[in-house]
């Protein structure tokens, strides 16, 4: 899978849009961009995933560049309960073989923290 | 839907004693995952399961066994504590379409295991 670089932290005002960017310069061609963050003490959450094309759900949008070299996670209206380690994972979807191949390796990830 | 739990949600052991740890789904995923977090260490593969009545060792299986009798359920058992297995345990899972093609992991919330 290919590494990815995140700022270690970011703040954000309550209400307002939360950029989160992500650095992924070596990804290979069948490799998807995922988001997941992790709330404090909780189970690691899926957010969204793309592979060149931008897409948003009811969580985020995910906007990937033309050379799919970098990304951002973008928050639309941040409230206090995003505050959360946002982390960014770059990984194909098959084929699968061996035990390291299925593991999900978080990186350090962004620190978000919401202000009121 | 209540997507992955697990049960219990804390427990505390004595070394040397026993206990299993559940997880259910109700997505009909077909794999499944237990991960252990410790501070500093991120998220690390103890066993997965790529289908019922299948089960493979992860990044870091001594200790532990995990079964899977029914697709819906997961089980993870530590035979006789210790208090290197004082952690946090994720279960997740994940939809699977075709052998080898793996879509993306949703998390339980975690049980906290304190071996003493």
């Amino acid at each position: 899978d290919a590494k990815t670089t995140q700022p270690p932290s970011m703040d954000c005002a309550e209400g307002r849009a939360a950029n989160l960017p992500c650095n992924h310069s070596t990804i290979s061609g069948n490799e998807y961009v995922y988001w997941y963050r992790q709330i404090h003490s909780q189970g690691p959450q899926y957010i969204i995933h793309g592979l060149k094309n931008n897409e948003t759900n009811e969580m985020a949008s995910l906007i990937i560049t033309e050379d799919r070299k970098s990304s951002t996670l973008i928050l639309p209206h941040a409230t206090l309960r995003d505050t959360a380690v946002y982390y960014c994972i770059v990984r194909s979807q098959g084929t699968y073989s061996g035990a390291g191949s299925y593991q999900l390796t978080f990186g350090k990830g962004t620190k978000l923290s919401v202000i009121p | 839907n209540a997507g992955v739990t697990q049960t219990p949600k804390f427990r505390v052991l004595k070394t040397g004693q026993s206990m299993t740890l559940l997880c259910a789904q109700d997505m009909n995923h077909e794999y499944m995952y237990w991960y252990r977090q410790d501070p500093g260490m991120g998220l690390r593969l103890i066993h997965y399961s790529v289908g019922e009545g299948t089960t493979a060792k992860g990044e870091v299986p001594d200790g532990y066994n995990v079964s899977r009798l029914k697709k819906q359920n997961f089980l993870l058992g530590l035979e006789s504590a210790a208090p290197s297995q004082t952690s946090v345990y994720f279960c997740a899972s994940s939809f699977s379409p075709v052998p080898g093609l793996i879509y993306e992991q949703y998390f339980g919330p975690g049980t906290r295991l304190t071996v003493t």
